[in-house]
């Protein structure tokens, strides 16, 4: 039931874009976004809900495809600042707990 | 900021020896959990807590107990670490944000080296 993230991993020089996929074999409920920056903390990000819009702030967003159990996150015109691990949480119904992602790593060179 | 803390932040322990993680939170969250991260496994949850003295087992509780008396307080305890729960412990609660959606915050983790 964990969701799968793709890239595992990418490496982009400031100012570009990214867009990481989290992908899931089960009908959602929500999607999570969270970003954990080297020896912190998870920090929440964003929610994308069944039947919700497309949620996001600043060049941050993100979608959610329920066809397809699939939400994505874009990082517009990426700033150092984006450098982290990208997890995205999934839920199936709506009291359910949320199971975790592998993670993606982004690193943003100068 | 969710108010929680956890302590130790790091431990270093010897094999078959007890140890027991601290979260504690400031806002009144009635649910509570308890992750590792490893490399590789990103956040795998091993116990949690819906109210005092009610909790439940995650995907990786074996080895581990959890016990929840006051409402503020979450404890994880390794009957007798070994080596393989070498790892990274988040402390998280559950958050209420608009209408009837909740996400999780997360604590500050304790680094957990079993030697």
């Amino acid at each position: 039931q964990q969701p799968v993230q793709s890239p595992q991993a990418v490496i982009l020089r400031e100012g570009e874009d990214a867009v990481i996929n989290c992908s899931s074999s089960k009908a959602l409920y929500s999607v999570h976004w969270y970003r954990q920056k080297h020896g912190e903390a998870p920090v929440f990000l964003m929610i994308l809900l069944k039947g919700g819009e497309q949620k996001g702030h600043e060049k941050i967003s993100a979608s959610f495809n329920e066809k397809k159990q699939q939400s994505s996150l874009y990082l517009t015109a990426s700033q150092l600042s984006y450098s982290g691990t990208y997890f995205c949480g999934t839920v199936l119904h709506r009291d359910d707990k949320i199971i975790f992602g592998k993670g993606t790593r982004l690193h943003i060179l100068p | 900021d969710a108010g929680i803390t956890q302590s130790p932040r790091h431990k270093v322990t010897e094999t078959g020896t007890p140890v027991t993680l601290r979260c504690h939170q400031t806002e009144n969250h009635r649910y509570m959990y308890w992750y590792r991260q490893d490399p590789g496994h990103g956040l795998r949850l091993i116990h949690y807590s819906y109210g005092v003295k009610d909790t439940d087992k995650g995907e990786v509780s074996d080895g581990y107990s959890v016990s929840r008396s006051k409402t503020e307080d979450f404890l994880l305890t390794l009957e007798s670490a070994t080596s393989s729960q070498t790892s990274v412990y988040f402390c998280a609660i559950s958050r209420l944000l608009a209408g009837d959606v909740d996400t999780q915050y997360f604590g500050p983790g304790t680094r957990l080296t079993v030697l």
